[in-house]
């Protein structure tokens, strides 16, 4: 799992601001996705970009969106931010992101909105 | 939807006792269940996976068996260890054509030495 690296490690933001959270993937992986993990929970699935498509998205309202560049490292943009948006917010690398090959995750950015 | 049941939440051991997490999930369709250790503050660190093509996968102290029919899976960890003490998740991607990982509740495992 080593090789996954997000930016910025913290991050503190105002209700109703926006934030942009950063991706690199492992090199030679195709495959970002990324999860948001509340305190004491599992991650949610929020999105999976490959080949820098959107493949899939999970039960996020439109203010989360994501895209990912030609060298496949990875965005994700939250609008309008709520004090339920803090969490925090982890990238999966994948070779290819197929149904069953391994994901692994970086250290994640921890969001708090005040 | 996926969902994926995961017990015990916590679980205390004593050190060189064994330790077993349990899940059940509901998409029959489900090929790929992966197992995850998280440490306070630190990211989820893949420990061991199984595919349904196999009923039991071993490395090392670790373990994972699969039981397709009744949809089941466990995670048994033997002779544990103080550093074995983190948050265990399992995972199960669902059969919607993209890799959804869908976290079971997580099970606390607390070794006392």
């Amino acid at each position: 799992d080593a090789g996954v690296t997000q930016s910025p490690t913290h991050l503190i933001k105002t209700r109703g601001q926006h934030v942009t959270l950063r991706c690199s993937p492992i090199s030679g992986h195709k495959s970002v996705s990324w999860y948001q993990q509340v305190l004491g929970q599992g991650p949610q699935f929020i999105f999976q970009y490959y080949e820098k498509e959107e493949r899939g998205r999970g039960n996020f309202p439109d203010r989360f969106s994501a895209r990912q560049f030609p060298n496949y490292s990875s965005e994700l943009n939250v609008n309008a931010l709520l004090l339920g948006d803090s969490a925090l917010y982890l990238c999966a690398s994948s070779m290819t992101g197929g149904l069953d090959t391994e994901a692994f995750f970086g250290q994640g950015t921890r969001l708090t909105v005040v | 939807g996926e969902n994926v049941e995961q017990h015990p939440s916590t679980l205390s051991v004593q050190e060189g006792d064994s330790a077993v997490i349990k899940c059940t999930y509901s998409d029959s369709a489900s090929n790929y269940f992966p197992w995850y250790k998280q440490e306070l503050g630190k990211r989820p660190q893949l420990i061991i996976d199984i595919r349904s093509n196999v009923g039991e996968k071993k490395d090392q102290r670790i373990a994972v068996t699969l039981n397709k029919t009744a949809k089941h899976f466990s995670l048994h960890i033997t002779e544990t260890q103080p550093e074995d003490s983190a948050v265990y998740f399992c995972a199960a991607i669902p059969n919607t054509g993209f890799q959804k990982l869908v976290f079971g509740t997580g099970t606390r495992l607390l070794v006392s030495p």
